[in-house]
């Protein structure tokens, strides 16, 4: 069965510094991989997906991942973050199937 | 397009009541599911169903049930609120191998 784990709960940072959050994932088969963020007392938004092709996956607000099927990783990470960029971030993992299954999630705090 | 819509928004229900949260989509898409949140626990699937008549359990079914008559609508029914229900619950649908698609969730205390 698939599952994922978010290595970090909390991540304080201050502006336009450099942030990586970690998702490492357990799988049997192929998977897609996916990133999510949820602003305060807002639904999720999807930040970026992987499928198939290229490990380095570019998606939206200047966010990156990098897929890794030998550590079994997807690493979400932005050079520069805003004020804006303060969220809970979720990983997610889905086999040849429909089912998604998400992390725990991670609270990013971006600070003046 | 209207997207994923979750109604209602917000509700209160006292111990024992029953209720349906309503999810709709209009985007045909075959998938649909049902995730509740929880500080500290990520989002977890509920049930969910990979098309009409077709129904089944996710990690944490108790105390819920579901049913899919047509493509575009999927309810959760509470039989019997209980305050572990309290949470914020979130429908989704997509196509296989596809993003989920979110409602913007529904706030549920149980008191």
């Amino acid at each position: 069965a698939q599952s994922v784990t978010q290595l970090d709960s909390q991540v304080p940072v201050f502006e336009e510094a450099p942030v990586e959050l970690r998702c490492n994932y357990s799988s049997s088969v192929s998977v897609y991989l996916f990133w999510y963020v949820q602003y305060p007392n807002q639904g999720l938004q999807l930040l970026l997906k992987y499928l198939s092709g290229s490990t380095l996956v570019k998606g939206i607000n200047g966010f990156e991942a990098e897929f890794n099927k030998s550590q079994t990783s997807f690493h979400l990470r932005k050079p520069s973050v805003h004020i804006s960029d303060t969220a809970e971030y979720f990983c997610a993992v889905s086999e040849i199937t429909y089912k998604l299954s998400f992390g725990a999630g991670t609270t990013v705090t971006v600070r003046a | 397009n209207a997207g994923v819509t979750q109604t209602p928004k917000f509700q209160v229900l006292k111990t024992g009541q029953s209720m349906t949260l309503q999810c709709a989509q209009d985007m045909n898409h075959e998938y649909m599911s049902w995730y509740r949140q929880d500080p500290g626990m990520g989002l977890r699937l509920i049930h969910y169903s990979v098309g009409a008549g077709i129904t089944d359990q996710g990690e944490v079914p108790n105390g819920y049930n579901v049913s899919r008559s047509t493509t575009e609508d999927f309810p959760l029914r509470l039989l019997s609120a209980a305050p572990s229900q309290t949470s914020v619950y979130f429908c989704a649908s997509r196509l296989q191998g596809s993003p989920l698609h979110f409602g913007n969730g529904t706030r549920l205390t149980v008191t």
